[in-house]
């Protein structure tokens, strides 16, 4: 069974701290992505990768970064938090790349910002 | 701007119950379309893929209107299990990328 695996199931962080959120996944998958979602809005992609060292943008990147060093390993960022940033944040992986894969979900970490 | 729509509901129905969730998506160069199941508190999991000849698995029965732009899910037989958050997710292309774009989902609540 493929598992995708995030460091923390609740955060609490303080306005301005830096924040890394930690995804592992263990079955060798080469798209990595991170969503948020929050009520009434539903999922948002922030960021994707599709190779090691490779980023791409998604819907809502501001205020975000991201870190692809390994294949298996996939890490959100927020530089400087803001509580507009508390959020339940979902990591979630893939194999193929051509839009009709199957996503595996991380089962989410909650991000307070106080 | 990419957008999935859905009904929010909360959709109330007994057990035993047919109810049919739909979806419309605004790209017309959308390639894939699938829906996911939410439970609360947990994460999306596939349900189904939705094919354009529509396809069934069990109780669950999914169909696609590409020329309306238009997703429907209809489940027979309702379970209480069923309960949850059905999202519907449409594949998008965007410089040279394909990502999926959620819609904020349909609430079902099966009750006894």
């Amino acid at each position: 069974d493929v598992k995708v695996t995030q460091s923390s199931r609740y955060l609490v962080k303080r306005t301005g701290e830096k924040v890394f959120l930690e995804c592992v996944q263990d079955m060798d998958h080469e798209n990595m992505f991170w969503y948020r979602q929050d009520p009434g809005l539903g999922l948002r992609l922030i960021y994707f990768s599709y190779d090691v060292k490779m980023k791409e943008k998604g819907d809502i990147p501001e205020g975000y970064s991201v870190s692809r060093e390994k294949k298996e390993r996939f890490s959100l960022i927020l530089e400087s938090a803001s509580t507009n940033q508390t959020s339940m944040y979902l990591c979630a992986s893939s194999v193929s790349g051509l839009g009709d894969e199957k996503l595996f979900f991380g089962s989410g970490t909650q991000l307070s910002v106080l | 701007r990419k957008e999935v729509e859905q009904d929010p509901g909360p959709f109330n129905v007994p057990e035993g119950a047919t109810v049919a969730f739909n979806c419309t998506y605004s790209n017309s160069a959308s390639q894939s379309f699938f829906w996911y199941r939410q439970d609360c508190r947990k994460e999306p999991k596939l349900l189904m893929s939705v094919y354009s000849s529509g396809n069934e698995d069990g109780r669950f029965t999914a169909q696609l209107n590409r020329a309306s732009q238009y997703i429907s899910l209809l489940i027979r037989d309702s379970k209480l299990s069923d309960s949850a958050t059905y999202l519907c997710v449409v594949n998008e292309k965007d410089s040279g990328y394909s990502t999926l774009t959620f819609g904020k989902g349909t609430m079902l609540l099966v009750s006894p």
